[in-house]
C-alpha cells in the first residue's frame, strides 16, 4: 500500500487566491511526522512545513498552513494569497518512528498560479 | 554556510561506464539519503545511511552502490548494471526527527 497519496497531479489557482493541496497517509505507527516540500523547475527541494503526529495544533509557516486531520489520516497543505512564485511541484512526505530515518514521498502535485 | 553540495550539476556518460555522484554535507547530520527522480515523478529512495559505515537499501537499489566512510560524505556509484540510469539524482541529510535538507541535485544523462 502507498504510504503517501497525492491525488491531484495538477492544480491551477488565481493569483492572490488560496489553494489546498491534498495529502493522505497510511501508517500504524502512533509516532510520525509529516512534511511538505516545494520543488521549483530548478530542481532543488525546499522544506515548507512540518506536523508531528502528537501536535495538537495545525502547523503554520507564513502563508503555508497544514490542515491536519488525524482520524482521516490527511495532511493537506493550504497556501494563502498565492503568488506567481508559488508555481512549482509540491511533495508531501512522512517519516515513521519505527522505520527510523526513512522518509516516504508522494508523487507530487504541480501547482500553476495564474496571473 | 552550512548545507549540502552535489557535484557536478550535469553529468554525461557513455553506456557501460560506472559513474560516481558526489554528496557532501557540513550540517553534522547523522543520516544521509540518495533519491532518484524521473521526469514528472516523485522521489524514489535508492540508499540511505543512518551512521558512518552503515547503509540500507531503499526501494530501487539495484544497479547502484554507496559508501559512508565519513560522516560528511555519501557518494553514489551508478554502475553499468543499472538499466535506465538517466535521471535526476538528489542527495539529502537529516538529524534526529527533523526535516531532510536537500542538495541541488545532479542530472545524469547516459547515452
Amino acid at each position: 500500500a502507498q504510504k503517501i497519496t497525492q491525488t491531484q497531479p495538477g492544480m491551477f489557482v488565481q493569483e492572490k487566491e488560496a489553494v489546498t493541496l491534498d495529502c493522505t497517509y497510511d501508517t500504524s505507527d502512533p509516532s510520525y511526522g509529516l512534511f511538505w516540500y516545494k520543488q521549483p523547475s530548478s530542481g532543488e527541494m525546499i522544506f515548507l512545513i512540518y506536523q508531528g503526529s502528537y501536535d495538537q495544533q495545525n502547523a503554520t509557516e507564513g502563508r503555508y498552513s497544514l490542515n491536519f486531520q488525524k482520524a482521516r489520516k490527511s495532511a493537506n497543505l493550504v497556501i494563502s494569497a498565492s503568488q506567481l512564485g508559488d508555481s512549482a511541484m509540491y511533495f508531501c512526505a512522512m517519516r515513521e518512528a519505527f522505520t527510523g530515518n526513512q522518509f516516504y514521498f508522494g508523487t507530487g502535485t504541480s501547482l500553476t498560479v495564474i496571473p | 554556510d552550512g548545507g549540502i553540495t552535489q557535484s557536478p550539476k550535469y553529468l554525461f556518460r557513455k553506456e557501460g561506464q560506472n559513474v560516481t555522484l558526489s554528496c557532501e554535507q557540513n550540517l553534522n547530520h547523522d543520516a544521509m539519503y540518495w533519491y532518484r527522480q524521473d521526469p514528472g515523478q516523485g522521489l524514489r529512495l535508492i540508499y540511505y545511511s543512518q551512521i558512518v559505515n552503515d547503509f540500507q537499501k531503499g526501494d530501487i537499489a539495484e544497479g547502484y552502490s554507496v559508501s559512508r566512510e565519513k560522516k560528511e560524505s555519501f557518494p553514489l556509484t551508478v554502475t553499468s548494471a543499472q538499466k535506465n540510469p538517466t535521471a535526476f539524482y538528489l542527495c539529502a541529510s537529516s538529524m534526529g526527527s527533523s526535516e531532510q535538507y536537500f542538495g541541488p541535485g545532479t542530472r545524469l544523462t547516459v547515452t
